[in-house]
Formats: C-alpha cells, structure tokens, sequence
C-alpha cells in the first residue's frame, strides 16, 4: 500500500535559518511521482514540485531545494534563509503512474518568527 | 498556469440543509476531478475520483449517497453534501487533472478550497 510520512509535525525557525522538512514514501510500483505542496493559512494549495521516479537528480528553485533518494525513499525539501513567508503547512504527496490521486502525507507546520 | 475555480469560497448552511460545491477548470478541459476533504489541522484525505460523463469512484468508507458528485462537463464537477450535519463541516478541496493534447496535459490542478461549517 501506498504511504506518505512527515515525521515532523510542527517545525519553528527563526528568519533566516535554513530547515529541511523530510518526506518518507511507501510504494510498489516502479513508477510514480512526488509532489510537494505549501498550505498557507488561507487554505489554498500552492503546487510547488513534482518529480517522478526515474528522475533522482536533486532540484534547486531560488530558496527552495529537494534531495529525491529512491534508496532511502525519501523526497526531503529545503528552505535556505528561511523569510517569515515562509510560515506554513507543507504537504509531501505520492502518486502512483501520475493518475492524478494522491495520498498525502500529514502535512508540517513550519513557523518562521521574525 | 491553469486554473481550477471552487465556488462557494464558504458556505455556513444549517443542521439537515444540501449544500452544492462546484469546481471549474477556467482555462483547460479536464476529463478527472477528484475531490479531497481535510479536517482541521488534518491532513488531504481523497473523497472520490470523478470522471466526465460517468459515474465517481468513491474511496472506502465516503458514503456515496451522502456526497453526490457530478461530472457532466469537462469543466465542472460539483459535490453536492446531502443532509449535512455538524461533523462533515470541513474544507473540500478539488482537484482537476488536465486532459491530453493541451499544454499542461496529465498537469493536476487544485481548487482553492471551499469551507464548509454546518450549524
């Protein structure tokens, strides 16, 4: 069965620290795909990254960074100069053969304190 | 990119009334929605895959009679709560899967959610 687990509950930073949320997956199949979304307090999901997994290479975006490792079933994602922006709920996702449904992970609650 | 419009943004609706939900793809076709419920401080739990033109597929313990879903374009999908009650107050968030051939196809979209408080 598919699983998605974040471990950490709730993170609290102040700005400009770096943090890494981690992200650990359970799946069979040898094609699938793993998303990482943010949740703001006003409740929309901002879509962030998706990576499938033949692709491991590890992908930078500005402040953003994740480290894809298929052999520890991991999809951790970095902030580096953490901005009180930054303060959310971010979702690790599976999706096997990107059918489009995914399972979530129970979300991490970053706080960045000014 | 693509949007995915949910309308109510929230709704507040009393013990025993039907509440509709619609999701809309404005700017591409989508033949998939799917619809998530998250509780507060829970995390996105999958509902029921919709499909156009036929029947949703609802995951195991969604009562189906209680959460009608319906497809009838390839831009719309609504959610209908049935005779709700206290405990289904929750956020319902869709999703939409952009069909092939355009720019973003497989692309998965999501609504911006639609708060539900039941009285």
């Amino acid at each position: 069965a598919q699983k998605v687990t974040q471990a950490q509950t709730e993170i609290s930073v102040v700005e400009k620290e770096d943090v890494t949320l981690d992200c650990v997956y359970e799946t069979r199949d040898t094609t699938y795909y793993l998303f990482w979304y943010k949740q703001p307090p006003s409740g929309e999901l901002v879509f962030l990254i998706r990576r499938n997994s033949f692709d491991e290479q590890n992908e930078i975006s500005g402040r953003y960074s994740w480290n894809f490792q298929k052999s520890t079933s991991s999809f951790n994602f970095t902030i580096t100069a953490s901005q009180v922006v930054d303060s959310a709920v971010y979702f690790c996702a599976l999706s096997e053969s990107n059918t489009g449904k995914l399972i979530f992970g129970q979300g991490t609650t970053l706080q960045v304190k000014p | 990119g693509a949007v995915v419009s949910q309308h109510p943004s929230w709704v507040i609706c009393k013990s025993g009334t039907s509440v509709k939900i619609e999701c809309r793809s404005l700017d591409f076709q989508a033949t998939t929605m799917f619809w998530y419920r998250q509780f507060p401080k829970q995390s996105l739990m999958l509902m029921a895959t919709s499909n156009e033109g036929s029947k949703a597929t609802y995951e195991q313990g969604v009562e189906k009679d209680k959460f009608l879903i319906n497809h009838a374009s390839l831009t719309l999908s609504t959610l209908t709560v049935t005779s709700a009650h206290p405990e289904d107050s929750s956020f319902y968030i869709c999703s939409a899967r952009a069909a092939s051939g355009g720019a973003n196809t497989g692309e998965l979209f999501f609504g911006e959610g639609s708060r539900l408080t039941v009285l």
